[in-house]
């Protein structure tokens, strides 16, 4: 059971454009709402989070945007880059789960063109 | 500082042997799990531990086996291969408070 799905599976945008990943879950105890971005042969690092007291939060080109009412979150890639390239994973966790576990999307592959 | 590491990089299994992929961190980290990567079924969790001496499971915990006793080293051990178990592992950790997880290069597994 997936508890965090996420779409589209992969997306190809022009340098410049924009792209946009979104997630839904199900689960309304989750409290807590990271974005990690992964290049090839490398492990995941975060790249940017929410918790649901927000509606929004931006970190240079990078945007999440949540939605609490509709069980659903994204992330918009502004202004984007080659260097953006990369495989992007949505994952939520709630304090109260016993070692605050993730839940992971099952990725976004995000390719930029020049 | 080396964070996460994991070794090894890659290793080939035949069906029924057994290994050990290692895991350590030298950032004083309570928390740290085990995830396997596949095609479109993103990270899921094998097991965890929220410090020496406890460990737990997660969503795919059938196969695997893992203890904990040290801070800084969390293996995972694979009792008789499956080719099912061919995947790319990572190991994380983090401190209990904040929530950001730090992940190792991973070890991609293949198992014949």
């Amino acid at each position: 059971q997936q508890q965090v799905k996420q779409s589209p599976q992969s997306l190809i945008v022009q340098k410049g454009g924009i792209s946009i990943i979104n997630c839904a879950y199900e689960n309304t105890a989750f409290d807590y709402f990271p974005w990690y971005q992964q290049f090839p042969g490398k492990g995941p690092a975060l790249l940017i989070a929410i918790r649901p007291d927000v509606s929004e939060k931006k970190e240079g080109r990078f945007t999440i945007s949540f939605n609490k009412s509709a069980k659903q979150f994204s992330l918009h890639i502004m202004d984007s880059q080659p260097g953006d390239s990369a495989t992007y994973f949505c994952a939520a966790s709630t304090a109260q789960a016993a070692g605050n576990k993730l839940t992971f999307g099952g990725g976004t592959r995000v390719l930029v063109k020049p | 500082n080396a964070g996460v590491t994991q070794t090894p990089k890659f290793q080939v299994l035949k069906t029924g042997q057994s290994m050990t992929l290692q895991c350590a961190q030298d950032m004083n980290h309570e928390y740290m799990s085990w995830y396997r990567q596949d095609p479109g079924m993103g990270l899921r969790l094998i097991h965890y531990s929220v410090g020496a001496g406890i460990t737990d499971q997660g969503e795919v915990p059938n196969g695997y086996n893992v203890s904990r006793s040290t801070t800084e080293d969390f293996p995972l051990r694979l009792l008789s291969a499956a080719p099912s178990q061919t995947s790319v592992y990572f190991c994380a950790s983090r401190a209990l408070n904040p929530y950001e997880q730090y992940f190792g290069p991973g070890t991609r597994l293949t198992v014949t």
